[in-house]
């Protein structure tokens, strides 16, 4: 059974750099099949997707946060991370890390998700 | 980016109840279009994906048509524990995006 779990401080000052990482059990970072995906949720809000890797390093990432946002992969701990700098306020949000299939021109269904982390922007 | 349009954005309905949601893409997306379930405090599931196949282990009163820009997800008979918020999500063209949710309460 495939885990994820995120791991990072809760509370960032604002103008500061996120950073979170997702350590995953249960499967290989390093399978061809899947990417490997960061997603938000602002408090009572939607989900954003901010952006995919895959275990080569090759990553995506949403236009809306692409200045802002830094993936990497450690092959070697099994794990993926994510950095957010410049954060604000409007940056607060529950950050999930995810598994999403590799089969199509974007990142597939999404089967696996950690339990999720809340990140809190405030001074 | 494409726009994905949930309705309603919240409806009320009893056990037993047969229930559908409609997820509207903003342009042609195949069937390139998955359904979550959210429970409070929780992580999304995954409960339909590319458009009619439900995914191993979710049970069959859960299911989901459609193609191109129109799609639907139905609960044949509404169970206690399916009262949560469910979303649609395209995976046809980057970056993926989310409907706003459809939050279903109890009547």
């Amino acid at each position: 059974q495939v885990q994820l779990q995120e791991s990072g401080p809760g509370l960032v000052k604002p103008s500061e750099t996120l950073s979170l990482t997702c350590s995953v059990s249960g499967g290989s970072i390093s399978s061809s099949t899947y990417y490997w995906a960061w997603i938000r949720q602002p408090p009572g809000k939607g989900l954003e997707w901010i952006g995919n890797i895959y275990y080569s390093d090759t990553n995506y990432r949403n236009p809306s946060l692409k200045s802002r946002v830094t993936l990497s992969v450690d092959r070697s701990k099994n794990q993926f991370s994510l950095k957010l700098s410049s954060v604000a306020a409007a940056d607060t949000a529950v950050y999930y890390c995810a598994r999403s299939w590799r089969y199509g021109a974007a990142p597939g269904k999404i089967d696996y998700w950690g339990q999720g982390i809340l990140v809190t922007v405030s001074s | 980016d494409i726009q994905m349009t949930q309705s309603p954005s919240s409806l009320s309905a009893s056990v037993g109840d047969r229930v559908t949601i409609a997820c509207q893409a903003s342009q042609d997306i195949s069937t390139f279009l998955n359904w979550y379930q959210q429970k409070p405090g929780k992580a999304p599931t995954l409960l339909i994906y590319d458009a009619s196949n439900l995914e191993t282990g979710v049970p069959s009163r859960f299911s989901g048509s459609g193609a191109g820009t129109d799609f639907t997800f139905t609960i044949s008979s509404l169970q206690p524990e399916d009262f949560a918020t469910y979303y649609c999500q395209q995976s046809d063209n980057l970056p993926p995006t989310f409907g706003q949710g459809t939050k279903l309460e109890i009547k």
